[in-house]
This record gives structure tokens, C-alpha cells and sequence, in this order.
């Protein structure tokens, strides 16, 4: 069964503050890794794919890694509206399902 | 715009009653999915369907039903047989990409249900 645990459940930063959320999983062979950003109430937003160890994607101050057994998400120097819970996903080969975490919940102070 | 719309926002039941929550598509996307949150928890999957016509259980489909009888439309009936539906419906598509794989899931707005 595809597994994925993500960590710390919750986190508080000074504005600024530079952090990295885990993601670490478990699945018989990796298809992709995503990441989603949700508000509260909200459906979760689209952020990022990836395929392969090695791989990174950015966005403003984002930046996704993947490794072989686990996903970072790092927020650099972020801002109030970086405020959100981030969720991490995987799929695995011959499945069009995805596994999500509990996600992240982050929180910027001002 | 192109995207995905769920209705109602939110949604009230009465004990015994099925209720159906609307999801509809118009990104051309081949699969869609429905999601089920509750706090602390991750989503889990209540069913999927890939082409028109089918669907698959996913991990929690028992007291849910669906249909696909169009490639944009795939409605989820909330049955009495559902012991706990309060909690927030999260409707997704994907479209099948050249790579030969299913692309990234995008969510719909959500709809809160909740039993009086």
C-alpha cells in the first residue's frame, strides 16, 4: 500500500524566515510526486510535478526536490500569504490514483 | 474560463436522505475523482472514473454512489447508508497526456456537507 507521511504537521515562521516541509513515502515505483497548496475552505491549487530523484521545480519561493524516498518543500523568505497547508501526493506506476498526506500547515507571521 | 465547478458551496441533510453533489468539468479532462476531507486527515478517494460510462470504488465507496454519463459531468449521491457525511467533497480531473500517463489532479471549489 502507497504511504505518504509529511512533517512537521504544523509550522509558525517569522516572516522571512526560510523552512523546509518533508514529505517521505513509500510506493511501488514512483509515477510522480505532486505537491498542492489549500486554503482553508478551498480546494487545493495546483503546485508542482516530479518524476524522477534529482528533479526540482521553483515557483516565486518555493522549490520542490525529490530523492528517491522523500520530497522537500522549501519556502524561502516567505510572506504572510504563503500562509496555507501544503499537501504532498504520490502515484504510483500502472495507477491513476493518488496517495495524499496530512499535510503541512504553515503559518507566517508578520 | 476553463475549470472545474462543484455545487452547492455547502449543504445540509437530514438523517435518512441521499443528496447529490454536482461537479462538473470543462477542461476536456478524461478522468475525474471524488475526494472526501475531514480535519486531520489526509484525502482519501471515494471513487473514480476514467472514461465515460465507468467508474472504480475507491478506498471509502460504500454509502456513495456516481454516474459518468458525460465526460463533463460525474455527480456524487451521498445515500442514507452513509453513517458519517459530514465533511468537505473535494471533485478532481485529470486528462490522460501523450507520456502515456494520467497528468495532475485539479480540484474543484469543494462543497461542505453536513448532517442536521
Amino acid at each position: 500500500e502507497d504511504q505518504v507521511t509529511q512533517s512537521p504537521e504544523a509550522l509558525r515562521l517569522q516572516e522571512g524566515e526560510s523552512s523546509s516541509l518533508n514529505c517521505s513515502y513509500t510506493v511501488s515505483g514512483l509515477r510522480g510526486l505532486f505537491w498542492y497548496r489549500q486554503d482553508p475552505g478551498k480546494g487545493p491549487e495546483f503546485l508542482f510535478t516530479l518524476y524522477s530523484a534529482g528533479e526540482e521545480k521553483e515557483k516565486e519561493r518555493l522549490k520542490a526536490t525529490l530523492t528517491k524516498k522523500e520530497s522537500f518543500l522549501h519556502i524561502t523568505a516567505p510572506k504572510p500569504e504563503d500562509s496555507a497547508t501544503y499537501l504532498c501526493a504520490v502515484q504510483a506506476r500502472g495507477n491513476n490514483r493518488l496517495a495524499f498526506g496530512k499535510g503541512n500547515q504553515v503559518v507566517v507571521i508578520p | 474560463d476553463g475549470g472545474i465547478t462543484q455545487s452547492p458551496k455547502y449543504l445540509f441533510r437530514k438523517e435518512g436522505q441521499n443528496v447529490t453533489l454536482s461537479c462538473e468539468q470543462n477542461l476536456n479532462h478524461d478522468a475525474m475523482y471524488w475526494y472526501r476531507q475531514d480535519p486531520g486527515q489526509g484525502l482519501r478517494l471515494i471513487y473514480y472514473s476514467q472514461i465515460v460510462n465507468d467508474f472504480q470504488k475507491g478506498d471509502i465507496a460504500e454509502g456513495y454512489s456516481v454516474s459518468r454519463e458525460k465526460k463533463e459531468s460525474f455527480p456524487l449521491t451521498v445515500t442514507s447508508a452513509q453513517k458519517n457525511p459530514t465533511a468537505f467533497y473535494l471533485c478532481a480531473s485529470s486528462l490522460f497526456g501523450t507520456s502515456g500517463r494520467y497528468n495532475e489532479q485539479f480540484f474543484g471549489p469543494g462543497t461542505r456537507l453536513t448532517v442536521l
